[in-house]
């Protein structure tokens, strides 16, 4: 069964810095994987997709790696900002989406 | 298209009575997936639609749970016969069909089993 681990489980960063946030998985024959933010009793808002054959997808201050073999992706964001505080939560697709338990962040200004 | 809808947004009720929450995907998604999640964790797979054909179900997914896509558009999923385990945030997402869509959620349904 995969297995998605989700490091660190809680951050804290001053406004204005870079942080990346890591996510493993266990078994490497994923479709894709996603990146999704969730705000405290909300749903989940998709952030990037990246497929299986790429390596590395972007959307604004926002990049996302995959090394499927490796079984590693890592979500970069530039210059936090306190609109960012959130959990962050990975995905990776077979039949179904498995999560990791996620990357709750804490933007201070 | 205003995304995934599900309704209601919360839902209260007392242990032993039976829910009943509802899943509108965007409206060529023919991929519709049930998941749930407790407090401080991941979302947990319950079952996945592809049209009105349920193609899978999580061992999460007891007797007391049945999930209905009857038209291959709107779902519901049905809990039976409630218990306190249950509460928890139900969410709902949908699809294209295919391996490199992309998925999105819903607000989810907040309940609470009391």
């Amino acid at each position: 069964k995969q297995e998605v681990t989700q490091i660190p489980a809680a951050l804290s960063v001053p406004e204005g810095e870079n942080l990346v946030l890591n996510c493993s998985f266990t078994d490497s024959a994923i479709y894709n994987l996603q990146w999704f933010r969730q705000d405290p009793g909300k749903g989940l808002t998709s952030l990037l997709l990246i497929q299986s054959s790429q390596r590395e997808q972007t959307s604004g201050r926002l990049n996302a790696s995959l090394d499927k073999s490796s079984g590693r992706s890592t979500l970069y964001i530039a210059a936090s900002q306190p609109g960012d505080s959130a959990t962050y939560l990975c995905a990776v697709r077979g039949n179904q989406f498995y999560f990791g338990t996620g990357t709750s962040l804490t933007v201070i200004p | 298209d205003t995304g995934v809808s599900q309704d209601p947004r919360h839902k209260i009720t007392k242990r032993g009575q039976n829910v009943t929450f509802r899943c509108d995907p965007i409206s060529e998604h023919n991929r519709l997936y049930w998941y749930r999640q407790t407090l401080g964790q991941g979302p947990e797979f319950l079952t996945y639609f592809q049209n009105e054909a349920q193609l899978e179900k999580s061992r999460l997914l007891s007797d007391r749970f049945s999930a209905e896509r009857p038209k291959g558009s709107f779902s519901t999923l049905e809990i039976q016969r409630t218990e306190q385990g249950d509460s928890a945030m139900y969410l709902c997402a949908s699809s294209l069909e295919g391996r490199n869509t992309e998925a999105f959620f819903g607000q989810g349904t907040r309940l609470t089993v009391v």
